[in-house]
């Protein structure tokens, strides 16, 4: 039981580039969340997915984009990378409104 | 608009001391209140999970309260030892389906 993992761990992006980070979590939870980390700003919403096939926006959702064709994974992608977008990352997943939240590892990503 | 507050932001303490960390919330319709800790460069561990029909949590020498009506919530952390200089984030789940986290407070404990 992995719990809640990311990939990948570190990534070096240049302005305008494009990448996608990958979530993935085997305790078939139904909720899956993105969220930034940068220092003084604490933990941010990105997206988020109630189910398969489903997503959200939350508080800072512009220059992302998400998918959940799987239950058991949520991709963060970023069509055009920018500066502005250097933070850590983190997935999150949980069971329901009222489950316990389990945070994977976090993606550390710095655009120059 | 859920607001989570966290008060000190910053705290340090010697070894063996008892101490509170609070977190208030400014919606009280919350399903629960969860707390986190974080080490540096690392990700969040969930320590304790209040749902909001629930007084208080404990685990081994932490000890979470949870008063829904005025907002509040406190960390009790007995006989703090050095291994538990970390951060310390509450969050709050509502209806919206997302939880909404406090700044943190970073504790220190000396040896």
């Amino acid at each position: 039981n992995a719990g809640v993992t990311q990939t990948p761990k570190f990534r070096v992006l240049k302005t305008g580039q494009s990448m996608t980070l990958l979530c993935a979590q085997d305790m078939n939870h139904e909720y899956m969340y993105w969220y930034r980390q940068d220092p003084g700003m604490g933990l941010r919403l990105i997206h988020y997915s109630v189910g398969e096939g489903t997503t959200a926006k939350g508080e800072v959702p512009d220059g992302y984009n998400v998918s959940r064709l799987k239950k058991q994974n949520f991709l963060l992608g970023l069509e055009s990378a920018a500066p502005s977008q250097t933070s850590v990352y983190f997935c999150a997943s949980r069971h329901g409104e009222r489950g316990e939240q389990y945070f994977g590892p976090g993606t550390r990503l710095t655009v120059t | 608009k859920q607001e989570v507050t966290q008060i000190p932001a910053a705290l340090s303490v010697p070894e063996g001391e008892n101490l509170v960390l609070n977190c208030s919330f400014t919606d009280s319709a919350i399903y629960n209140l969860q707390w986190f800790r974080q080490d540096p460069g690392k990700g969040l561990t969930s320590l304790l999970l209040i749902q909001s029909s629930q007084r208080e949590q404990t685990s081994g020498r932490l000890n979470a309260s949870l008063d829904k009506s005025s907002g509040r919530s406190t960390l009790y952390i007995a006989a703090s030892q050095p291994g538990d200089s970390a951060t310390y984030l509450c969050a709050v789940a509502g209806s919206a389906r997302q939880l909404t986290f406090g700044s943190g407070t970073q504790l220190t404990v000396l040896p």
